[in-house]
């Protein structure tokens, strides 16, 4: 059984605000919540993450759930540059990785 | 530079051969992962370690699959018997810590098994 789920694909207009969202309703209390993109041919380059309260940094905002079932990525405004995969990761005890949602920015 | 290295970028082996890709993590950095990508598809975790703790192996496909960590530095994963299904990108990454620190990935080697 998946531990955490993701849209497949998402697309946004540049400029908007982009909401990613990631299901991990089995997530345990000791679980931190990861964010990871990947550009074509590059290696995975980290986001965000965090535990319980919501994060922000000069990338992006983290918001997660109280019941910490769900969390989204929020990308303030989508510039061509952060077409990408995005990887939601619980890391804790095991590692549960998401399929990643490609995301399409349109000009 | 200081990033996490990887080599060889491009390995092409015949099935049934043994291939070793190896890992430089970043200095300091106490926590190594292996992860696989096949074409087209999502990280797969593979192997971590961590200071001198016994690794965490659950996600090796086979026991055809290994890895070491020697000095707590660099880390050899090994593949035996090579298959086709076994080819794949495989990357590195480390971190200082495990749940709530930055991992760094490295650039990744792509092995193709004819």
């Amino acid at each position: 059984d998946a531990k955490t789920t993701q849209p497949n694909s998402m697309e946004s207009n540049e400029e908007e605000p982009v909401h990613l969202p990631c299901n991990h309703s089995t997530i345990s209390g000791t679980d931190y919540i990861h964010w990871y993109r990947q550009l074509p041919s590059q290696g995975p380059e980290y986001v965000i993450h965090g535990l319980t309260s919501n994060v922000n940094n000069r990338m992006a905002s983290l918001a997660i759930a109280e019941d910490r079932k769900s969390s989204t990525l929020i990308l303030h405004r989508a510039t061509l540059r952060d077409a990408a995969v995005y990887y939601c990761i619980l890391i804790g005890n095991q590692f549960y990785f998401g399929t990643g949602t490609s995301l399409t920015v349109i000009p | 530079g200081a990033g996490v290295s990887q080599s060889p970028s491009n390995k092409v082996t015949e099935k049934g051969k043994d291939v070793e890709l190896r890992c430089d993590p970043i200095s300091g950095h106490t926590a190594l992962y292996w992860y696989r990508q096949s074409l087209g598809q999502g990280l797969e975790f593979l192997i971590y370690f961590q200071g001198n703790s016994a690794p965490d192996k659950s996600g090796l496909p086979s026991d055809r699959f290994s890895a070491e960590r020697t000095g707590g530095s660099v880390s050899t994963l090994t593949i035996q018997r090579t298959q086709q299904e076994d080819s794949a990108v495989y990357l590195c990454a480390s971190s200082f810590q495990r749940e709530r620190d930055t991992q760094y990935f490295g650039p990744g080697t792509r092995l193709t098994v004819l």
